[in-house]
């Protein structure tokens, strides 16, 4: 079966501009969730989504907002970019983003943003 | 706060060589863990988890025995090969189900 498939692969955006990745689950996946990954930090969680409705959160700015569709597709936007928002950004679907999903998740390739 | 803290590398050995990546945690309760790997250009995948004390995670010759004692989870592997080249993750389930992730640790190997 098709794995989680994230587009655009590579981008590259101006400082203040405003940016919105997308994440398609593996068909029948429910929750999806964003990670952040940077030199710095290294990989810090954004966010989760389950059936349109953003369960949990994590500690990032208001600037990244996220949502979900009727198809489970998940969609993270960046607003006012900064220049440390340069990262790659990897979203990990499961079928529904319980304790025993974290066995299965199953992460994309990631979309590398970079903020000039 | 929930925590894991993985040796640093890069770490390089010869093909064949035994490895070894160290991994601790702290953690409220009893959470499950993790060892990831991501090859360049990819995204993570699940190497192997352990989901209580003592059990032992395996997969494609690589191990991990959870250690509440000691708050570890070290990798393991007996016989390292150029294609296990990679940045390898430690990671445990924290609240709200989300993963916290080590720094990474690379690993080269050479033939």
């Amino acid at each position: 079966k098709a794995g989680v498939t994230q587009t655009p692969r590579y981008l590259i955006k101006t400082r203040g501009q405003q940016v919105t990745l997308s994440c398609s689950p593996i068909s029948g996946h429910r929750s999806v969730s964003w990670y952040q990954q940077t030199p710095g930090q290294g990989l810090q969680f954004l966010f989760e989504y389950f059936s349109e409705t953003q369960r949990n959160k994590g500690n990032f700015p208001g600037r990244f907002s996220g949502r979900q569709f009727s198809n489970s597709r998940s969609e993270m936007n960046v607003s006012t970019l900064e220049l440390g928002d340069s990262a790659l950004y990897l979203c990990a679907s499961s079928l529904h983003g319980t304790m025993e999903d974290l066995y299965g998740y199953t992460f994309g390739s990631g979309t590398r943003l970079t903020v000039v | 706060g929930d925590s894991v803290t993985q040796m640093e590398g890069p770490v390089t050995l010869s093909e064949e060589a035994f490895l070894t990546i160290n991994c601790t945690y702290t953690a409220t309760g009893y959470p499950s863990l993790f060892w990831y790997v991501q090859y360049p250009g990819e995204g993570l995948q699940l190497l192997l988890k352990a989901t209580k004390a003592d059990d032992k995670g395996s997969n494609k010759g690589f191990e991990a025995t959870y250690r509440k004692e000691t708050t570890s989870f070290h990798l393991e592997k007996g016989s390292v090969q150029v294609s296990d080249s990679a940045v390898y993750f430690c990671a445990l389930s924290g609240w709200g189900n989300k993963l916290v992730f080590g720094a990474g640790t690379i690993l080269r190997v050479k033939s």
